[in-house]
């Protein structure tokens, strides 16, 4: 079956603008996760969607936000762009809520530049 | 926020060589996952070792956990160039908490 897609897979974009990133997870999979990848950082969880409901928010500023379609497509959205906006966005998809990790996966990412 | 700390940050080893890579947590865990990232794509989730497990080996790979030290290695055996990735530790809570990873090149 076909894996996690993400677009777009690269973005760049200038300072102070918006932008919307698109993750469809596996058919049938109903939880989408969302994490930031920095050089700096690490990997950062945003936060978790299952059944258009956000069950988890890690710790970042109200200009992240997401959501979920019915068709379990995500969304997640970065207002007013900053230069450390700059990062690999990762979409996780899984058949239910929770970690476990035999049934995560991961898609490519989409690799946003802010200038 | 991480839990995980990799060790080393980086490693260069040669075709055939084994890699051991080190990871330690803060607090306690029920479980201890590695992941391996290609240069910028996705994650791959490799292994999952239980709290009440010593070691695992799955093909090339073998995980200890020592959770008296709240550490875990991961060895890769006879590494091949296709083993040069960013390798992460991994810990679970409602999202999961990964290290900043160790970067394994793999040179011919």
């Amino acid at each position: 079956k076909a894996g996690v897609t993400q677009t777009p897979r690269y973005l760049i974009k200038t300072r102070g603008q918006q932008v919307t990133l698109s993750c469809s997870p596996i058919s049938g999979h109903r939880s989408v996760s969302w994490y930031q990848q920095t050089p700096g950082q690490g990997l950062q969880f945003l936060f978790e969607y299952f059944s258009e409901t956000q069950r988890n928010k890690g710790n970042f500023p109200g200009r992240f936000s997401g959501r979920q379609f019915s068709n379990s497509r995500s969304e997640m959205n970065v207002s007013t762009l900053e230069l450390g906006d700059s990062a690999l966005y990762l979409c996780v998809s899984s058949l239910e809520a929770g970690q476990n990790p035999y049934e995560q996966y991961f898609g490519p990412g989409t690799r946003l530049t802010v200038t | 926020s991480q839990q995980g700390e990799e060790d080393p940050q980086a490693l260069s080893i040669q075709e055939g060589e084994n890699a051991t890579m080190n990871c330690s947590y803060k607090t306690s865990i029920n479980n201890l996952q590695w992941y391996r990232q290609n240069s910028g794509r996705g994650l791959v989730h490799l292994i999952l070792i239980r709290s009440n497990e010593r070691e695992k080996h799955s093909g090339r790979l073998r995980v200890t956990l020592d959770t008296s030290k709240k550490s875990s290695s991961l060895l890769i055996t006879a590494s091949r160039a296709a083993d040069t990735a960013s390798y992460f530790c991994a810990t679970p809570g409602y999202a999961l908490n990964f290290g900043k990873g160790t970067s394994l090149l793999v040179t011919p």
